[in-house]
C-alpha cells in the first residue's frame, strides 16, 4: 500500500523567509510523487511531480522538492515566499489509477 | 487554466435529492477521474473511468454512479443525498488509461452543499 504524511497541517512564513513543506511517503515499490497547490476557492494545480529521472525537481512559481529515497522524503521548498503563495498544498503519491493525497499543509505568509 | 471544465459550480440541494455533476475532460484526455474533497475525509479517489468503460473503483459509496459518455464527458450521479455528502467534488484527466507516471490534471470543483 502507497501512503503520504504531511507533518504541520499549518505553516506561517514571513514574506521573503524560506517555505519548507514536509511531506513523507510509504511505497512497496518506486513511488511517483506529486505535490499539488490548492488556492482560496479553486481547484488543484499541478506544482510539480517526481517520476524517478532526477532527484531534485523543479516546479512552477520557484518551487522545487527533492526526493530522499533513504529518508523516505520529498519535501517541498521554496528560497523566497511571496504574499500569493499563500494556499493549501497538497503531498500525493501515484497509484495504478488513482491519486493518493496527503492531509495537506495550509501555507500562510505574514508580511 | 487545467483545461478540464466541470459544471456547475455550485449546488445547493436538500436531502434525499439527486444531482448530476458533469466533467468535460482536457482535449485528447481519455481518462477522468472523480474525487471528493470533503473536510473529514480529505481528498479521496472515487471512481476513474477510460474511454467509456469504468476502470478502477475507489471509496465510492452505492448512492453514486459516474459514467463516461462517447465524447469522453463524465457525469457523476449523486443520489439519496445526506447532509455528509456535503463536499468539493473534482474530475480530472489524464491522457492514458492510468499508469502511474501520468498526470492527472484537475478541474475548478463542484462544491455541493446538502441542507
Amino acid at each position: 500500500a502507497q501512503s503520504v504524511t504531511q507533518l504541520g497541517s499549518h505553516v506561517s512564513v514571513s514574506e521573503g523567509a524560506l517555505v519548507l513543506l514536509r511531506c513523507n511517503y510509504s511505497s512497496s515499490v518506486p513511488p511517483y510523487l506529486f505535490w499539488y497547490v490548492q488556492y482560496p476557492n479553486q481547484g488543484l494545480q499541478l506544482l510539480l511531480k517526481y517520476t524517478s529521472a532526477a532527484t531534485l525537481v523543479k516546479g512552477i512559481n520557484g518551487f522545487e522538492a527533492e526526493f530522499k529515497k533513504s529518508e523516505t522524503s520529498f519535501h517541498l521548498t521554496k528560497p523566497s515566499a511571496h504574499m500569493s503563495d499563500a494556499a493549501e498544498y497538497f503531498c500525493a503519491v501515484s497509484s495504478a489509477s488513482k491519486i493518493i493525497f496527503g492531509s495537506g499543509t495550509r501555507l500562510s505568509i505574514r508580511p | 487554466d487545467s483545461g478540464v471544465t466541470q459544471t456547475p459550480k455550485h449546488l445547493i440541494t436538500a436531502t434525499g435529492q439527486r444531482v448530476t455533476l458533469r466533467c468535460s475532460p482536457r482535449s485528447g484526455d481519455l481518462s477522468v477521474y472523480w474525487y471528493q474533497q470533503s473536510l473529514d475525509q480529505g481528498l479521496q479517489f472515487l471512481i476513474q473511468y477510460y474511454n467509456g468503460e469504468e476502470r478502477a473503483k475507489g471509496n465510492i459509496l452505492e448512492r453514486f454512479s459516474a459514467q463516461q459518455f462517447p465524447d469522453l464527458h463524465s457525469e457523476l450521479n449523486l443520489s439519496s443525498l445526506e447532509l455528509g455528502d456535503s463536499a468539493l467534488y473534482f474530475c480530472a484527466s489524464s491522457a492514458t488509461e492510468g499508469s502511474r507516471t501520468d498526470t492527472q490534471y484537475f478541474g475548478p470543483g463542484t462544491r455541493l452543499t446538502v441542507l
